[in-house]
């Protein structure tokens, strides 16, 4: 079955701390993976895809297939990096998108 | 600017009172997506659509319905809204880059 695991509701950090969300997907294919980030009150943006292999407001994620993980990191965490950040699974030639239940990320001054 | 479009951005209605969501996008994609969002839960794809007059259910799609008579509109309907639709609901469009969501509508149904 396709899954996309996050197993962090909350992910509480003090400012300049190094942060890493964890996420675990499970799917036979060849996956592509996402991050979406969610500010306050506000849309779904993507912060990543692991295509891109970009770096983004100091965030990177690497797919490792082998523990099929697609982990979120960034070494210091700004007080502007608190939002729910959700992990999502593409599967396939489908559009269709899986996300995981989401982790909220708090970081405190 | 590239945007996905919904209204309204809240909604309180009553137990079995038809409403309409509305969504529409200015990118010309093709594939659209509703989704719910519930806390726990992440999002749960509603029901999605490949293209014009081409629509089929995703994971959660029970009390719910769509139509895509054009590219750009694709408007979630609730023939007779129960309390555990009460729920934050995005719509999508999806390009090769990756999708674009509206800004959520948030449904109350009492």
């Amino acid at each position: 079955a396709q899954r996309v695991t996050q197993p962090e509701k909350l992910l509480s950090v003090f400012k300049g701390a190094p942060v890493e969300l964890k996420c675990n997907y499970s799917y036979s294919g060849s996956p592509e993976l996402f991050w979406y980030v969610q500010y306050s009150r506000q849309r779904l943006q993507l912060l990543l895809r692991h295509i891109s292999r970009e770096s983004i407001k100091g965030f990177t994620a690497d797919l490792n297939k082998g523990e099929t993980s697609f982990h979120l990191k960034k070494p210091f965490a700004q007080e502007e990096d608190s939002a729910m950040y959700y992990c999502a699974l593409k599967a396939g030639g489908y559009n269709k998108l899986i996300f995981g239940a989401g982790t909220r990320l708090a970081v405190h001054p | 600017e590239a945007q996905v479009t919904q209204n309204p951005r809240y909604l309180i209605t009553v137990t079995g009172k038809k409403l309409t969501v509305t969504c529409s996008q200015n990118m010309n994609h093709e594939y659209m997506s509703w989704y719910r969002q519930d806390p726990g839960l992440g999002l749960r794809q509603i029901y999605y659509s490949m293209n014009v007059e081409v629509t089929d259910k995703g994971d959660v799609p029970e009390g719910y319905k769509v139509s895509r008579k054009e590219k750009r509109n694709f408007p979630l309907i609730l023939e007779s809204p129960s309390p555990n639709q009460t729920s934050l609901y995005f719509c999508a469009s999806f390009s090769n880059y990756g999708y674009t969501f509206g800004s959520g509508t948030r449904l109350t149904v009492v």
